[in-house]
């Protein structure tokens, strides 16, 4: 499969502040994915993304998938210590279901 | 929680063994899917079923194999383990077989996985 490119691989920040991650991939996806892996769960969906352009947000959480089809960035604002987890960006391409993954940004925050 | 279940949580065996992980998709889910999740490689998309016909294969070892049955439970066998096969193993279900541009925007929910670890 192809590899996305995450970044930043982990932050740390203190309570309160804005958070924002990126995501490219050198291949253009149809829908782009963003979850939440704490420790001993499996990833938890927060947001997918369907359209070129596109701007979704859930709660503090806003995320948007490139006019390019090639890049997705998600922000936290606000953050809160139970913001604390590794996030994934996932995309899926054309062929079939099988999800795309990048390495995961970790994000510490301290109260 | 997901709805996602898969069994057991942990699992401790030796190299040259074999292990079968079981999943069981949401509620109404056709498709299942295996990920490998390792610190070096991240998540690596396994394999893929959909109401018990294998629908796509990624990065599986020919050492591991699944299957889907009747009931859309899931498992997943892992044979001749090795000490690079201890993982994180996921298993994720959605409702259709493959993302369909304007017809489905559903996607995939995934379980708590099983951690194995080869000793």
């Amino acid at each position: 499969g192809q590899q996305l490119n995450q970044s930043p691989q982990s932050m740390f920040i203190q309570e309160g502040e804005d958070v924002s991650m990126n995501c490219t991939s050198s291949s253009i996806f149809n829908t782009w994915l963003w979850y939440k892996q704490e420790p001993g769960e499996g990833p938890v969906l927060l947001i997918a993304l369907y359209k070129a352009g596109e701007l979704t947000s859930n709660g503090r959480l806003t995320a948007q998938f490139g006019i390019t089809r090639k890049d997705s960035f998600l922000n936290i604002s606000a953050s809160i210590p139970s913001d604390v987890g590794i996030y994934f960006c996932a995309g899926l391409g054309n062929s079939g279901y099988a999800l795309n993954f990048g390495k995961g940004t970790s994000l510490l925050v301290t109260p | 929680d997901s709805g996602v279940t898969q069994t057991p949580k942990h699992l401790i065996t030796a190299t040259g063994q074999r292990v079968t992980l079981r999943c069981s998709p949401r509620s109404g889910d056709l498709s299942v899917y295996w990920y490998q999740q390792s610190l070096d490689q991240g998540l690596q998309f396994l394999i893929q079923y959909y109401n018990g016909e294998e629908r796509a294969k990624g990065n599986i070892l020919e050492r591991f194999s699944a299957q889907q049955f009747p009931d859309l439970h899931s498992e997943l066998n892992l044979s001749s383990l090795e000490l690079g096969d201890s993982a994180l193993y996921f298993c994720a279900s959605s409702p259709q077989p493959e993302w369909e541009p304007g017809l489905n925007t559903d996607t995939q929910y995934f379980g708590p996985g099983t951690r194995l670890t080869v000793l």
